[in-house]
């Protein structure tokens, strides 16, 4: 019944490496997005797909890749995990070809912590 | 930079009493919405109002737009122990897809 899941939950890792993150919906929207939660609880927006193509890039370090295998899924590659990349990760989605095109479904976040 | 300045950065009122929140922003937008989100949680959608209107209900909630001050406001009425959490405000612009930008923040407590 879960609407946007993401998997894992909680990410403990060592500096410099690689690791990934997944996030699926069930909603039947065509668009995904990536959000980052920082210490101070500011959520900012990195990157959004719609019908797997990439729409909004934000500054984001070149580390960073996000896949979309197909309009259900948005996975997020992070290489070289540096101290500052610990946040909480959230997924999004909504549909921009339907229906009400202004409202996000969140994920329940992924805590990254980079030791 | 983020969008949305929120005020006041924390709120503790006693149960039944209402909350407010304020938020202000900087650029043009197709929407503003609120977002509740618990502790440990992911954010959940609230309202939305749209830029060419001016107020909107739903519930025990009751959003303002004023576009002209480029602010928003968030009432709450008759708090409840559950209502405790952050709300953030959140400003959008469809460019291709819809573009969310949060400002801080308000950490609502409830006091029984």
């Amino acid at each position: 019944d879960t609407a946007v899941s993401q998997t894992p939950k909680y990410l403990v890792t060592q500096m410099g490496n690689d690791k990934s993150i997944k996030c699926e919906q069930n909603l039947g929207h065509d668009t995904m997005y990536w959000y980052k939660q920082d210490s101070k609880k500011f959520l900012k927006i990195m990157f959004s797909y719609n019908n797997k193509e990439l729409i909004i890039n934000e500054t984001v370090p070149n580390r960073f890749s996000p896949k979309s295998p197909d309009k259900a899924h948005l996975n997020l590659h992070i290489n070289s995990l540096e101290l500052g990349d610990s946040a909480v990760y959230f997924c999004a989605s909504s549909s921009m070809s339907s229906g009400n095109k202004e409202t996000q479904y969140f994920g329940p976040g992924t805590r990254l912590l980079v030791l | 930079s983020q969008q949305g300045e929120e005020d006041p950065q924390a709120l503790s009122i006693q149960e039944g009493e209402n909350a407010t929140m304020n938020c202000s922003y900087k650029t043009s937008i197709n929407n503003l919405q609120w977002y509740r989100q618990n502790s440990g949680r992911g954010l959940v959608h609230l309202i939305l109002i749209r830029s060419n209107e001016r107020e909107k209900h739903s519930g025990r909630l009751r959003v303002t737009l004023d576009t002209s001050k480029k602010s928003s406001s968030l009432l709450i009425t008759a708090s409840r122990a559950a209502d405790t959490a952050s709300y953030f405000c959140a400003t959008g612009l469809i460019q291709g897809a819809q573009k969310l930008v949060f400002g801080q923040g308000t950490r609502l407590t409830i006091n029984p």
